[in-house]
């Protein structure tokens, strides 16, 4: 069935370095894909979403590109800071009538000085 | 966030019925509730758009939506469950897009 693989729980990194995240999906379709972001005790909030045209979404200085031939759509930002640190979820929108965000299990990511 | 409110913030119960409530001030025509359990991704629960209701995941018939209007969301939840501790959070989106999904604040519902 469709779903969403983030295979990092725990990412910790020292600040200035570069930061990534993994996202792969599964779908018969071509899905849209997003990464959320949810910081403690707050609500998630999309951080980006990919384009159809190809064109490389960033946001915060963070970018993904999504490749279709891996299907993956992998977060990346050329340096990591102290208020970076937070949970960051790859979803998937399968576009079925009524869509519905399959979120990945999340990957923990702690920026250190 | 103010665009999208819950209430209550906090909520403890024991085996009791509560409802929880949810306005949007985004114009948007969808709405939705999230669960989201310790430790875990949200995981969709009920989806609305224009007052219908588009999406039923399998969630236990102790939990009831309504949509009174367009910008109003309401959780009934009749003899809550341990299991049922989460932070459910009401999102909003104009047409059943996910592309600018609002999440709400969440309410935290912690059952005794």
């Amino acid at each position: 069935g469709d779903s969403v693989t983030q295979t990092e729980g725990l990412v910790t990194l020292t600040e200035g370095l570069p930061v990534m995240l993994n996202c792969t999906y599964q779908s018969t379709y071509s899905p849209f894909l997003f990464w959320y972001v949810q910081h403690l005790n707050e609500a998630p909030k999309l951080l980006l979403k990919s384009f159809t045209d190809n064109k490389r979404p960033e946001h915060q200085g963070f970018h993904a590109t999504l490749h279709k031939s891996s299907s993956s759509f992998h977060l990346q930002k050329s340096s990591a800071q102290l208020s970076d640190s937070a949970l960051y979820y790859c979803a998937s929108d399968y576009g079925s009538s009524g869509n519905k965000l399959i979120f990945g299990i999340g990957t923990l990511l702690s920026v250190k000085p | 966030n103010t665009k999208i409110t819950q209430s209550p913030r906090y909520l403890i119960l024991g085996r009791a019925n509560k409802s929880l409530e949810c306005e949007q001030h985004l114009g948007h025509n969808a709405m939705y509730w999230y669960k989201q359990s310790a430790e875990k991704p949200p995981e969709l629960m009920f989806l609305y758009n224009l007052k219908q209701l588009i999406r039923n995941e399998t969630v236990p018939s102790r939990f009831i939506p309504e949509c009174p209007d367009s910008s109003k969301l309401l959780l009934h939840i009749s003899a809550v469950d341990p299991e049922d501790s989460a932070v459910y959070f009401c999102a909003s989106s104009q047409g059943q897009s996910n592309e600018r999904l609002f999440f709400g604040h969440g309410t935290k519902l912690s059952v005794l």
